[in-house]
């Protein structure tokens, strides 16, 4: 069965320092990828999403990705923290036939220190 | 452009109270639509999801219940709520389009349910 794992549930980083949150997913066919990220309280708002049409997928508020397919990774990363990326992040996957359902990682707390 | 929307934002009820969460989408048709639960501390758990008008799946057997009487209202319910219900309750939308394949969920803001 299909699984999603997110390394690490909480991750701290300094302002202005290199973001990196890990996520690995278990399918045979590499499935669509999604990160999402959710303040406190509020919903889920989607950062980005893998499609296969290319491997480096850049989202929202500066967060981009790769695809990685011998690694079966989808690693989120940002350049630069600022202390509004505070927040849970989580990885995604659904697999290309029709109905596949979304199987979401445990998450990740970011944490960003001034 | 869609919107979704969750009410109440929050809610407060006493154990073995009956429940009604609402869910509408906007600017979309036929959408597939989603509950969520998020347990403090947890990841989400997917509870029911509907494809059509009347079409309901459940993905964990308990004492809610959900349903669609229009196609872009999703209600859930329970005749009687249980500690175990407490958490952070999501509805989402997904549809397929001519440009988008992926079935991409978006999500409302919330409810926050506490059961005392």
């Amino acid at each position: 069965a299909q699984s999603v794992t997110q390394l690490g549930s909480h991750v701290s980083v300094s302002e202005g320092a290199l973001v990196l949150l890990r996520c690995n997913y278990s399918s045979s066919v590499p499935p669509y990828l999604f990160w999402y990220v959710q303040y406190p309280n509020q919903g889920l708002q989607l950062l980005l999403k893998y499609t296969s049409a290319a491997t480096l997928v850049k989202g929202i508020n500066g967060f981009e990705a790769e695809f990685k397919k011998s690694e079966t990774s989808f690693h989120l990363t940002k350049p630069s923290a600022h202390m509004s990326d505070a927040a849970e992040y989580f990885c995604a996957a659904r697999s290309h036939n029709q109905g596949g359902k979304l199987i979401f990682g445990q998450g990740t707390e970011l944490s960003v220190k001034p | 452009s869609q919107t979704i929307h969750q009410w109440p934002a929050t809610l407060v009820q006493p154990v073995g109270s009956p429940l009604s969460l609402e869910c509408t989408v906007e600017g979309t048709s036929n959408p597939n639509l989603y509950w969520y639960r998020q347990a403090a501390g947890r990841g989400l758990q997917l509870l029911f999801y509907s494809v059509g008008i009347g079409q309901i799946s459940s993905e964990v057997p308990q004492n809610l219940s959900a349903s669609r009487p229009q196609d872009r209202q999703f209600i859930l319910s329970s005749k009687k709520l249980l500690l175990s219900d407490s958490g952070f309750y999501l509805c989402a939308w997904s549809g397929r389009t001519s440009g988008d394949q992926t079935d991409t969920q978006y999500f409302g803001p919330g409810t926050r349910l506490t059961v005392l």
